[in-house]
This record gives C-alpha cells, structure tokens and sequence, in this order.
C-alpha cells in the first residue's frame, strides 16, 4: 500500500530549539497538508499546498512556525523556536487533485509526536 | 463558518452492541461528508464517505447516511467488536476546496 511517511516519529527537545518535520506524501498526490492534535483543540489545518504552491498557511503561527516543499516528494515543517505549548502531534496528509469533485481522499501518515520541555 | 459537531465521548459499549455516533454539520453549499478512524499511535484512517445527499457510505461493517434534511451524518454498526475502538472522526469537505474540517473526535471503548 502507498502511504504518506513521516520523520520523526517522536522528537523530546527543548524549549527554544529548532525542531523539523519531514513528510514524503504518495507518489503523484499534489496536495499536501500539515495538521496538528491536540487534547484541547483536536485536529488543527496548519497549512497545505497543492503543486508546492502554498495555498493556505493560515492557521500556523507565522511568528515561529514555517512549511515548505523543497519538492514533490519532501514537506517540511518548522519551529524556531520551540515552546512547550508546541507539544502535540503533527501530521502530515497527502492528496490526489480533485479536479473539483469533492471525494478525494487524504491519506495520513502517522505523525510526529513533539514534547518540548 | 463551516463547522462539525460530534458527539462527546468517550463512548463505551460491550462487544456486539449497536453503535451510534452523531455528527452534524454547518456548511454553505453541498459538502461531501467523510467519517476516519484513529487507532492508537496511528494516523487517521478514511471509513467511509459520501458525496451527494440520501448517499450511504459503508465500510467495514460501519454505515452512514447522507442527510441533507438534518444535516447530519452519523455513524452506525450493528455489531461492534473490541477491536473497533479507536477514536473517530467526523469530517466535511465543500466542493472546489481542497480542506477537511474535522469534528472533535469521539473516543469508542468497546469491552469484551
């Protein structure tokens, strides 16, 4: 099965450090999406890109937090610099274009858990 | 704003009892409407979908109905196992977006 492949897995670090994600979303899904979770908030859209254009970046603290696609097949997700409030789970999700229709699908990876201490 | 209501958990059953999980929407327009599944220390995974309205997603032995009327989507199976318990999630999607609005998530503790 194609899945979407995420780096690190878990991630225990300071406050104040740089912390990066990584995602490889499935060969030839365009859209690529970054959330988070949480106890308290639940899922949260990050940002996401389609072509590595980034379409909506909205919900990430501009501040401290940045996304980018170096390349189709790399995602990544920055923190400089990391504060404890951070700590949740991102996940990184990948999607076909939709070419309109509403019944694409995201495929998940399965997450980097963050602690910052 | 689009939005999606789910039930509050945790909801917890005995093996082969019926399950119910309410979910309703707000949205502009005609959503399509999808329900995921989150087992421990895993991502979310897709259970079903619809995409038009009376439209019945099922998988798994999980259905849900496309309500249009209510505005609702929720989740049912008849029978659940232990292996069932997971954490899952309502979700919509408005046509020519590419975002998915979750739910809450509702947690299903299923004991033998």
């Amino acid at each position: 099965d194609a899945r979407v492949t995420q780096t690190p897995r878990h991630k225990v670090t300071e406050m104040g450090q740089e912390v990066t994600m990584r995602c490889q979303p499935i060969l030839g899904h365009n859209t690529v999406f970054w959330y988070r979770q949480t106890m308290m908030q639940g899922l949260e859209l990050l940002a996401y890109f389609r072509n590595r254009a980034p379409l909506d970046d909205s919900g990430m603290p501009k501040d401290r937090f940045s996304a980018e696609m170096p390349d189709a097949t790399l995602a990544t997700l920055k923190i400089q610099p990391s504060e404890p409030r951070d700590s949740a789970v991102y996940f990184c999700a990948s999607a076909p274009l939709s070419g309109g229709s509403g019944a694409n699908v995201l495929t998940f990876g399965a997450g980097s858990r963050l602690t910052v201490l | 704003g689009d939005s999606v209501t789910q039930m509050e958990g945790p909801v917890t059953l005995s093996e082969e009892a019926f399950l119910t999980i309410n979910c309703t929407y707000t949205a502009t327009g005609y959503p399509s409407l999808f329900w995921y599944v989150q087992y421990p220390g895993e991502g979310l995974q897709l259970l079903l979908k619809a995409t038009k309205a009376d439209d019945k997603g099922s998988n798994k032995g999980f259905e849900a109905t496309y309500r249009k009327e209510t505005t609702s989507f929720h989740l049912e199976k008849g029978s659940v196992q232990v292996s069932d318990s997971a954490v899952y999630f309502c979700a919509l999607k408005r046509l020519n977006t590419d975002k998915l609005i979750f739910g809450t998530g509702t947690r299903l503790q299923v004991f033998p």
